[in-house]
């Protein structure tokens, strides 16, 4: 299985609500990534967790909220988003860097999210 | 921290002509450099990467070449097909421990007419 499943495909939330976005990999990698997307643009990284622990935050605003509950998962909790949020959100997962394993990191099909 | 710069930011070819895409970056420590394609609504799928100990990377009808020395790399596209049409991203990364963190380029929009 070397699939990434992203939930839900499509959100549509107000200012004031509180949602959550999940991603889940069943490949045993341990490197777990979530990245936003605005239209016309490249992927934008936000945060990485390696075994389990946030390794990289770029400096991304508190209204965003990353978990890791277990190796296999990932959740982003929205809270108090504002408009310019709305974009693709992209969920990727990697193993490596060993020589012997792929250094490919496998992205999720995203959730695109509208902030109204 | 590195940065990737990617050119032409639009292309359009002929079914059947070549497609180049060129990158450079600014890290000398980078050493894994993926090209995803992205269709409209889908998500990034990588179709070739190179590691910096390898010059050259051929699939197919696609290759990949690396110069470390002036830090580019190029994706060759031969036979371009309509289902070629998409964005292409160049990245570059290095390894930290346990994890990669890729820096894309800003995408070519690649239009094949048949």
């Amino acid at each position: 299985d070397t699939e990434v499943t992203q939930t839900p495909k499509h959100l549509v939330m107000g200012m004031t609500n509180k949602k959550s976005l999940k991603c889940e990999q069943h490949m045993g990698h341990r490197a777990m990534y979530w990245y936003k997307q605005k239209a016309k643009k490249p992927p934008e990284l936000m945060f990485v967790y390696s075994y389990e622990k946030l390794s990289i935050n770029e400096s991304v605003p508190s209204r965003f909220s990353p978990e890791c509950p277990n190796s296999s998962l990932l959740n982003l909790h929205l809270h108090a988003l504002q408009p310019e949020d709305s974009a693709l959100y992209l969920c990727a997962s990697s193993s490596g860097p060993r020589v012997d394993q792929s250094y490919e990191q496998y992205f999720g099909p995203g959730t695109r999210l509208t902030v109204t | 921290g590195e940065n990737v710069e990617q050119h032409p930011s639009t292309l359009s070819v002929q079914e059947g002509d070549s497609a180049v895409i060129k990158c450079t970056y600014s890290d000398s420590a980078s050493n894994y450099f993926p090209w995803y394609k992205q269709e409209l609504g889908k998500r990034p799928q990588l179709i070739i990467d190179i590691r910096s100990n390898v010059g050259e990377k051929k699939d197919q009808r696609i290759a990949v070449t690396l110069n470390k020395t002036a830090k580019h790399f190029s994706l060759h596209i031969t036979e371009t097909q309509p289902e070629d049409s998409a964005v292409y991203f160049c990245a570059a990364s290095k390894w930290n421990t346990g994890f990669q963190k890729l820096v894309f380029g800003t995408g070519t929009r690649l239009l094949v007419s048949p």
